[in-house]
């Protein structure tokens, strides 16, 4: 069955540098990868949406990389601030319908 | 900007009782899913709701579910008959059109604390 893998140690990292987590997959062959951002108790946040076809998409202070050989997907953020402080989580589409399966996510605590 | 509203933001039940879970997706969209999210576990897909009909569910939405659209706006979860594993965080998302590169929009939830 499919896998998603993210780091489920949280992450810290000194503002102003860059961030970066890792989502590795298997048994899979996604047409794309989203990356989300989830503060507690809120609802996932779509922050950029990666094809298959594409190696890099950037968006502001963010960059995702998606190496199909490899079955991952980098997400960077640039700059950290600590209001970049939450979890993050990539999500693959399934089959029909698009619907989603999701890694567990990565907690990023970003310091002053 | 437009956002997926979820009521209510917070619902306490007793094991047994039956609960719904209301949600409003964007107007212009078209499909619409639940998610669910156990305490520190990850999200989870429930059921997929295209064209007035389920189009997709998992292996957690069994006979004790059931959504609805009842009128243009809403988009509701039902859950028959509570059990204590079915607390968790739910989430509505809404998605426009049927193209595979359309993000799905995520509603804040209902966190559902059975008793």
């Amino acid at each position: 069955s499919q896998k998603i893998e993210q780091n489920s140690e949280a992450l810290n990292i000194q503002e102003g540098k860059t961030a970066t987590l890792t989502c590795n997959y298997t048994n899979y062959s996604p047409a794309y990868l989203q990356w989300y951002r989830q503060d507690p108790g809120r609802g996932p946040v779509f922050l950029l949406l990666i094809r298959e076809n594409e190696k890099e998409k950037r968006k502001e202070r963010l960059k995702v990389t998606f190496d199909t050989t490899l079955k991952q997907s980098l997400f960077h953020i640039t700059a950290s601030q600590p209001a970049d402080s939450a979890t993050y989580l990539c999500a693959l589409p399934m089959d029909s319908n698009y619907q989603l399966i999701w890694g567990a996510g990565t907690k990023l605590i970003i310091k002053p | 900007e437009p956002e997926v509203t979820q009521t209510p933001s917070h619902q306490v039940t007793q094991m047994g009782q039956e609960v719904i879970l209301r949600c409003v997706p964007i107007s212009n969209h078209l499909y619409f899913y639940w998610y669910r999210q156990i305490l520190g576990q990850k999200v989870e897909f429930l059921v997929s709701f295209y064209n007035n009909e389920i189009s997709e569910k998992s292996e957690i939405f069994d006979d004790q579910f059931s959504v609805e659209r009842p009128d243009g706006s809403n988009f509701t979860l039902k859950i028959r008959s509570t059990k204590l594993e079915d607390s968790a965080m739910y989430f509505c998302a809404s998605r426009m059109t049927s193209g595979s590169f359309e993000t799905q929009y995520f509603g804040p939830g209902t966190r559902l604390l059975v008793l």
